[in-house]
């Protein structure tokens, strides 16, 4: 089956600063690739997604690559605020097979003042 | 925070108790979803659900058990077999399809058995 590894596990960055967050998936055949953010205590609630079809996808401050060849995803976070600290979370999936999601194992990530 | 709810929030059972996790929706999304959430590990899929009367295990199905008799509900059972039930656990709910990519989460509900 598929498997996500996600890095780092925790980054803190000051403010005003941009933050990096990494995963590598195992499935070619995965083509979905969303980014989840999850406060304390609360559900996850998606931030970004990105198709296999594209290689790069900007929503205001944040943006998503995807290297297919590589099968690498990255979330790019920049001018982080601190309502930007959260636990963040990458996936992937496959179209079909109960579009099922494979979960990387999260970032914490710290603004600071 | 409507749509997707979850009941209830907090719950305490005794060891050897089976406890049952309810899940609404109210999206008319096709397909729903259990995971297990521990803390410093990602989402675990529990059991999953394309369409009413039909479900399938995920990675962790092991002392769970599901049912999904109406499109809005997929209460899980957390049964006695279950050897760490303690964790937070998630509800999620989907389109079918080629859109049904994206899935929306419940509250999720933290149960704490002692």
């Amino acid at each position: 089956g598929e498997n996500v590894e996600q890095h780092p596990s925790t980054l803190s960055v000051q403010e005003g600063d941009s933050a990096v967050i990494k995963c590598t998936y195992s499935d070619s055949a995965s083509n979905y690739f969303p980014w989840y953010k999850q406060e304390l205590g609360k559900r996850p609630q998606l931030i970004i997604d990105i198709r296999s079809n594209v290689g790069e996808k900007k929503d205001q401050r944040i943006a998503v690559t995807l290297n297919k060849t590589a099968k690498h995803f990255s979330l790019h976070i920049t001018e982080t605020q601190p309502e930007d600290s959260a636990v963040y979370f990458c996936a992937a999936s496959m179209t079909g097979g109960g579009n099922k999601l494979t979960f990387g194992t999260g970032t914490q990530l710290k603004v600071e003042l | 925070d409507g749509g997707i709810t979850q009941s209830p929030k907090y719950l305490f059972r005794k060891e050897g108790q089976n406890v049952t996790l309810s899940c609404e929706q109210n999206l008319n999304h096709d397909a729903m979803y259990w995971y297990r959430q521990d803390p410093g590990q990602g989402l675990r899929l529990i059991y999953y659900s394309q369409i009413v009367n039909d479900f399938q295990k995920g990675d962790i199905a092991e002392g769970y058990s599901v049912s999904r008799e109406k499109k809005e509900s997929f209460p899980l059972t957390v049964t006695s077999a279950q050897k760490n039930p303690t964790a937070f656990y998630l509800c999620a709910s989907s389109t079918s399809g080629l859109a049904g990519l994206e899935q929306y989460f419940g509250p999720g509900t933290r149960l704490t058995v002692t």
